[in-house]
């Protein structure tokens, strides 16, 4: 069945310093992969996303990376501010219905 | 920015009761689904709906799971008889087009506990 494998499980980094989130994935299928951020108490909120046709897609501080041949992806934060403290979930569109979510990062950035 | 709006934000319900989640998505949407979150764990796909049908479910909605969309702006996730381990965030999402093409938004949530 999908599974999303996602790593680390907490992430602890000085503010400025960069932050790498690496997710998995089994269905080969899969052709869509966004990246969620939820903050305590609140609903996920589309930060990111790539297509399984592109292989690098930055917006600003973030960037996301894909291998499709290797089935990983990973989420890149450069110069990581306290504000982006949060929970972060990678994702697989699959079916061409619903989204299969890894089992998130808890990322806390130290000013 | 249009948002998904989701009532009420927080439901108490007595074990074995019935409980209707209500969601608003936006409103050109045509692909609607339902997530739930166990408190500290990964959000989890429930169900997905198009053309007024559902188009796909995971093992988790069983025959105590129904989803309806009353008029043209509100989706619903009903439970007819609540149980312990239904506790959880549930998130209503919406997107234009198939996952592939759109990206799904979600609402804030109802925060469903089971006494």
């Amino acid at each position: 069945g999908e599974n999303v494998e996602q790593h680390p499980s907490t992430l602890s980094v000085q503010e400025g310093d960069s932050a790498v989130i690496k997710c998995t994935y089994s269905d080969s299928a899969s052709n869509y992969f966004p990246w969620y951020k939820q903050e305590l108490g609140k609903r996920p909120q589309l930060i990111i996303d790539i297509r399984s046709n592109v292989g690098e897609k930055k917006d600003q501080r973030i960037a996301v990376t894909l291998n499709k041949t290797a089935k990983h992806f990973s989420l890149h934060i450069t110069e990581t501010q306290p504000e982006d403290s949060a929970v972060y979930f990678c994702a697989e569109g699959t079916g061409f219905q619903k989204l299969v979510f890894g089992t998130g990062t808890r990322l806390l950035v130290s000013p | 920015e249009p948002e998904v709006t989701q009532t009420p934000s927080h439901q108490v319900t007595q074990m074995g009761q019935e409980v209707i989640l209500h969601c608003v998505p936006i409103s050109n949407h045509l692909y609607f689904y339902w997530y739930r979150q166990i408190l500290g764990q990964k959000v989890e796909f429930l169900v997905s709906f198009y053309n007024n049908e559902i188009s796909e479910k995971s093992e988790i909605f069983d025959d105590q799971f129904s989803v309806e969309r009353p008029d043209g702006s509100n989706f619903t996730l009903k439970i007819r008889s609540t149980k312990l381990e239904d506790s959880a965030m549930y998130f209503c999402a919406s997107s234009d087009r198939a996952p592939v093409d759109q990206p799904q938004h979600f609402g804030d949530g109802t925060r469903l506990s089971i006494l």
